[in-house]
């Protein structure tokens, strides 16, 4: 059973254009929701979290929107480039038990066309 | 440099023959943990470990065992593998608890059985 739920599977984009991805979840006891960003043959490298305290997060052109009421959060990513080709996960854990335990999505392929 | 590293990277065995996924990583992380990345299924757990000889199962469990005997080693083993294992596998490590909870992978390992 699939605890974060992603989509879209696959997503193309034309540079400059803004890519959305979007996550749902059910557990409320989650309270620390990363994003991941693998390239090919490497391994997930984390590239923006978020805490459901707040209900945006911005590192550059990266955006994380969280609602909490509504259990989605989505990571925008503005002025998409080439180089942000990849696949894109997102997670959740429950922080404070010791265990940093990571549920992850089923991960979007984001292809930055030129 | 900090990182995990995995070996081998790649490796083709056939269904019955024992084989082992060595983890290591330099950062003095106290937790450690194994997932297994199919396509349409995302990252999912396999084992984890919150220090040394403390080890717990994740999501997807069966047919793996781990060891933690010492705090920068954490393999994965196989006693008798099957077709339905193979997958690409990642090994990742991090701090325990508080609020950060970034957790670095390897590079990957990718597993073929026969």
């Amino acid at each position: 059973q699939q605890q974060v739920k992603q989509s879209p599977q696959s997503l193309i984009v034309q540079k400059g254009g803004i890519s959305i991805i979007n996550c749902a979840y059910e557990n409320t006891a989650f309270d620390y929701f990363p994003w991941y960003q693998q390239f090919p043959g490497k391994g997930p490298a984390l590239l923006i979290a978020i805490r459901p305290d707040v209900s945006e997060k911005k590192e550059g052109r990266f955006t994380i929107s969280f609602n909490k009421s509504a259990k989605q959060f989505s990571l925008h990513i503005m002025d998409s480039q080439p180089g942000d080709s990849a696949t894109y996960f997102c997670a959740a854990s429950i922080s404070g038990t010791g265990a940093n335990n990571l549920f992850f999505g089923t991960g979007t392929r984001l292809t930055v066309i030129p | 440099e900090a990182q995990v590293t995995q070996n081998p990277r790649y490796l083709i065995t056939v269904t019955g023959k024992k084989l082992t996924v060595t983890c290591s990583q330099n950062m003095n992380h106290e937790y450690m943990s194994w997932y297994r990345q199919d396509p349409g299924l995302g990252l999912r757990q396999i084992y984890y470990s919150m220090n040394v000889e403390v080890t717990d199962k994740g999501d997807v469990p069966e047919g793996y065992k781990v060891s933690r005997k010492e705090k920068r080693n954490f393999p994965l083993i196989l006693e008798s593998p099957s077709p339905n294992q193979t997958s690409l596998y990642f090994c990742a490590s991090s701090l325990a608890g508080g609020l950060r909870v970034e957790q670095y992978f390897g590079p990957g390992t990718r597993l073929t059985v026969t």
